[in-house]
């Protein structure tokens, strides 16, 4: 079964650069969901969309932004890169009906970033 | 606000010993719960999840939860463990309408022969 893909799988960035995460969600999904995992930490919601609209907002610093495109893939931007920034980046995907409640999130297999 | 538990930082069990973490939340509504687990460096696989009607549900690998409403509890138990479920285990809370996953701290299970 298609799962969701994450692009680039790790990232080295030194500070004050930008880096662009992409998120290519399950077929026919049509929720992409952004988080952020520090060491040791447990995944942090950023960012959410359902139909290429915002539909949560999260702990998501100013300087990151994101969208999903027509296509349902996502892109997460992050400018001004700190060495705090340096985590797994999880995108997950969904199937949520209307009316009928949440459905269970897919996660992809992250995108390792590393801020020097 | 939702917020999840889980009161055991670290677990070491015996292969083929019985396995029970432990998972309290808080949520204002009808919670959604559902344990993943991840393998280090690895992403989030889900285990298994509630949403309504039977409080004893089935996943994956042999697992399986108890929802407990009075006790704001889904603890996830697994008869035998194998030296292949060592990982770490997230509990984690959702609302309707997709929204966000708030996850506990994560319990990481050592697996001794």
């Amino acid at each position: 079964a298609a799962g969701v893909i994450q692009s680039p799988r790790h990232l080295i960035k030194e500070k004050r650069e930008t880096a662009t995460l992409k998120c290519y969600p399950i077929p026919r999904h049509d929720t992409v969901y952004w988080y952020q995992q520090g060491p040791g930490q447990d995944p942090q919601f950023l960012i959410s969309f359902y139909e290429k609209m915002q539909s949560d907002k999260g702990s998501i610093p100013d300087r990151f932004s994101a969208q999903q495109f027509s296509d349902y893939h996502s892109e997460l931007n992050m400018s001004s890169l700190e060495l705090g920034d340096s985590a797994l980046y999880f995108c997950a995907s969904s199937l949520t009906y209307l009316g009928q409640g949440a459905y269970e999130q897919y996660f992809g297999p992250g995108t390792r970033l590393t801020v020097t | 606000a939702q917020s999840v538990t889980q009161p055991d930082i670290h677990i070491t069990v015996s292969e083929g010993a019985s396995l029970e973490l432990r998972c309290n939340y808080s949520y204002g509504a009808t919670p959604y719960l559902f344990w993943y687990v991840q393998s280090p460096g690895q992403g989030l696989q889900l285990l298994l999840k509630y949403f309504s009607g039977d409080t004893l549900v089935q996943g994956i690998k042999g697992f399986e939860a108890e929802f407990k409403r009075s006790q704001s509890s889904f603890n996830l138990r697994k008869p035998s463990v194998h030296w292949s479920d060592a990982a770490e285990y997230f509990c984690a809370v959702g609302g309707e309408y997709g929204n966000k996953l708030v996850f506990g701290a994560g319990t990481i299970l050592r697996v001794k022969s």
